[in-house]
């Protein structure tokens, strides 16, 4: 089974602190994405990566940065933690460059409380 | 702009009687339309992935169709296990996939 693995289940972190969000796939899968999930507003794709050390910015990328010096890796970085940045972030993984029409598959999810 | 609509926003049934959800859907150039289940605090599990109008796929209890502009999530005889949010997405020529807001299904024993 592929396998999507996202580093914590449950965060808390102060306002204004830069905080890591890792996520992690074991099956060679070219694309990866990071989403936000809020209630009301759905799934909003924050940035993705068809290849290592690329990076696209999606629907809401302020306050966010990824990197992505490995394959296997893609992370997720709040810059400046603020409240508005309460969610539950989402990490999925695809085969396929841009054009491909692979479904991704997500990781277990990361809530995400800023305090 | 591509774009998705679920409805109903909310589904509740009781055990054994069927529906269907709803997807319908606005995109440039269809690359594939995709329908996850997704449990509390979980992330969303892949369901099924259709690619052309006519298309129809089933797994147990569940069937999805495919026409032009919407897609139907059919639930036969549904049992408490099956009360999840139901999401669709899809992926057109931007290569992204686009999210609806999702069905939130509870069925009744």
């Amino acid at each position: 089974d592929v396998k999507v693995t996202q580093s914590s289940r449950y965060l808390v972190k102060r306002t204004g602190e830069k905080v890591f969000l890792e996520c992690v796939q074991d099956m060679d899968h070219e694309n990866m994405f990071w989403y936000r999930q809020d209630p009301g507003l759905g799934l909003r794709l924050i940035y993705f990566s068809y290849d290592v050390k690329m990076k696209e910015k999606g629907d809401i990328p302020e306050g966010y940065s990824v990197s992505r010096e490995k394959k296997e890796r893609f992370s997720l970085i709040l810059e400046s933690a603020s409240t508005n940045q309460t969610s539950m972030y989402l990490c999925a993984s695809s085969f396929g460059g841009q054009g491909a029409a692979y479904g991704y598959t997500f990781g277990s999810g990361t809530r995400l409380t800023v305090v | 702009e591509d774009q998705v609509t679920q409805s109903p926003e909310a589904l509740r049934l009781q055990e054994g009687e069927s529906s269907s959800l709803n997807c319908s859907y606005t995109v440039s150039g269809l690359r594939g339309l995709f329908w996850y289940r997704q449990d509390p605090g979980k992330g969303p599990e892949f369901l099924f992935t259709l690619y052309s109008a006519g298309e129809e796929k089933e797994k147990e209890r569940l069937k999805a169709t495919l026409t032009k502009k919407e897609s139907f999530l059919h639930i036969t005889a549904p049992k408490p296990e099956d009360s999840a949010t139901y999401l669709c997405a899809v992926r057109g020529n931007t290569g992204k996939l686009i999210f609806g807001q999702g069905t939130t299904l509870q069925v009744k024993p």
